[in-house]
């Protein structure tokens, strides 16, 4: 069964970047059948998707965020990780990592596992 | 760039009725569409995709629907463990809607 851990600090000084890393496990981040994202959550509010990326280093983006975003996928360690540059209390949120299975590997899935979700609070 | 917009924004039903949730997209969309479930303090939860296929577990009394511009998510007998926050998810560009939170009336 697959399941993913959300890691990194929890909280990031304005300016700054914010890095968090997601930890798979119960399965092959190289799977050419899964796609891995990335959707925050501000405090009371709704879910917003932040990016996805495969394991052959593609990558989309939410073109909101796209000039501040990086991502990437680390095989040797089973990991995909997330970079958001030039933090504000905007950014506040819970950040989750997800899996979107598609039997054709395409990036067009539905998040069908999620992390437990990890909060990251901008602040000085 | 679609938007998607749910409504009501809080729909308040009595366990062991019918709730019945609407989706709908600023342009028509493909049937690449998702529903997810969220308690309060865990992550969100897929519940349906392709517009009307189950997840793996999910119950029966979770139904979807709908084409082009129109979805809706149906609860067909409420139980106790469904007063949630729903969301739906259009994956072509993965835009959520804003959700609706379902209350126990």
């Amino acid at each position: 069964q697959l399941q993913l851990q959300e890691s990194g600090p929890g909280l990031v000084k304005p300016s700054e970047t914010l890095s968090l890393t997601c930890t798979v496990s119960g399965g092959s981040i190289s799977s050419s059948y899964y796609h891995w994202g990335w959707v925050r959550q501000p405090p009371g509010k709704g879910l917003e998707w932040i990016g996805s990326i495969h394991y052959s280093g593609s990558t989309y983006y939410n073109p909101s965020l796209k000039s501040r975003l990086t991502t990437s996928i680390d095989t040797s360690k089973n990991q995909f990780s997330l970079n958001l540059r030039s933090v504000t209390a905007a950014d506040t949120a819970i950040y989750y990592c997800a899996s979107a299975h598609s039997p054709l590997g395409v990036p067009w899935s539905a998040f069908d596992i999620w992390g437990q979700g990890t909060m990251v609070t901008v602040s000085s | 760039e679609i938007v998607m917009t749910q409504s009501p924004a809080t729909l308040s039903v009595s366990p062991g009725e019918r709730a019945t949730l609407s989706c709908r997209a600023s342009q028509s969309v493909s049937s690449n569409l998702a529903w997810y479930q969220q308690k309060p303090g865990q992550a969100p939860r897929l519940l349906i995709y392709g517009t009307s296929t189950r997840a793996t577990g999910i119950p029966a009394r979770f139904s979807g629907s709908g084409s082009g511009t129109e979805f809706t998510l149906t609860i067909s007998s409420l139980q106790s463990e469904d007063f949630a926050v729903y969301y739906c998810q259009h994956y072509n560009n993965w835009s959520f809607g804003q959700g609706t939170k379902l209350e126990i009336k």
